[in-house]
């Protein structure tokens, strides 16, 4: 059973700090990893993606990757409450066939 | 430029009838995927396309489900005597092409409703 795992939340957190997303995955031969965020009633839109063991930052937002521990988290920086919303962890487990997490709902408190 | 689009946005039908769902992908986009979002969870992959091919339609939920694309745009999704269980929301992405190297691009999604 190929799966992404991702605490639902909600997880809360005060403007200015840290959010830390986490999620797992089961195919230890993934290659493409992502991070969606979607509003309520709203279509997901891309964040990032990493493809490397590490860290990737672009702006507040760094993701990381442990393919060893089938591991990888979103860190947002300076939180905004315009960032409270859903993130969905997705991973490519088979060529063009993605698996998405049941994602982690944020609440950014001002 | 236009997004992708999706109609109808919301559909109610009784359980037993058939429902067609519509694709618009970005003009120019050869890769089109169809996902389903049941409430509070996340995006459940059905099928993809690569121009008009559908190369892995293992994630289609049973033998009423369907889906066409013609001429490397619209696709459609069938859904045959429909069950409560189909209720949820359907949304199609489109990209560049196919490969994780391409980032995907939603549509507003279908919300279905079978009653």
């Amino acid at each position: 059973q190929k799966e992404v795992e991702q605490n639902s939340g909600p997880l809360s957190v005060p403007e200015g700090a840290i959010a830390s997303l986490n999620c797992t995955y089961s195919d230890r031969g993934s290659q493409s990893f992502f991070w969606y965020r979607q509003y309520s009633g709203k279509s997901p839109e891309l964040i990032m993606f990493i493809y490397s063991n590490g860290d990737k930052e672009d702006g507040r937002f760094t993701a990381q990757l442990n393919k060893a521990s089938q591991y990888v988290s979103l860190l947002i920086r300076d939180s905004q409450p315009s960032d409270s919303a859903t993130y969905l962890c997705a991973v490519d487990m088979n060529f063009n066939k993605f698996y998405f997490g049941s994602g982690t709902k944020l609440n950014v408190k001002p | 430029g236009a997004g992708v689009s999706q109609s109808p946005s919301n559909k109610v039908t009784e359980k037993g009838k058939d429902v067609e769902l519509r694709c618009d992908p970005i003009s120019g986009h050869t890769a089109l995927y169809w996902y389903r979002q049941s409430l509070g969870q996340g995006l459940e992959f059905l099928i993809y396309f690569q121009g008009n091919s559908a190369p892995d339609k293992s994630g289609l939920p049973s033998d009423r489900f369907s889906a066409e694309r013609t001429g490397g745009s619209v696709s459609t999704l069938t859904i045959q005597r429909t069950q409560q269980e189909d209720s949820a929301v359907y949304l199609c992405a489109s990209s560049l092409a196919s490969g994780a190297n391409y980032e995907q691009y939603f549509g507003p999604g279908t919300r279905l409703t079978v009653t």
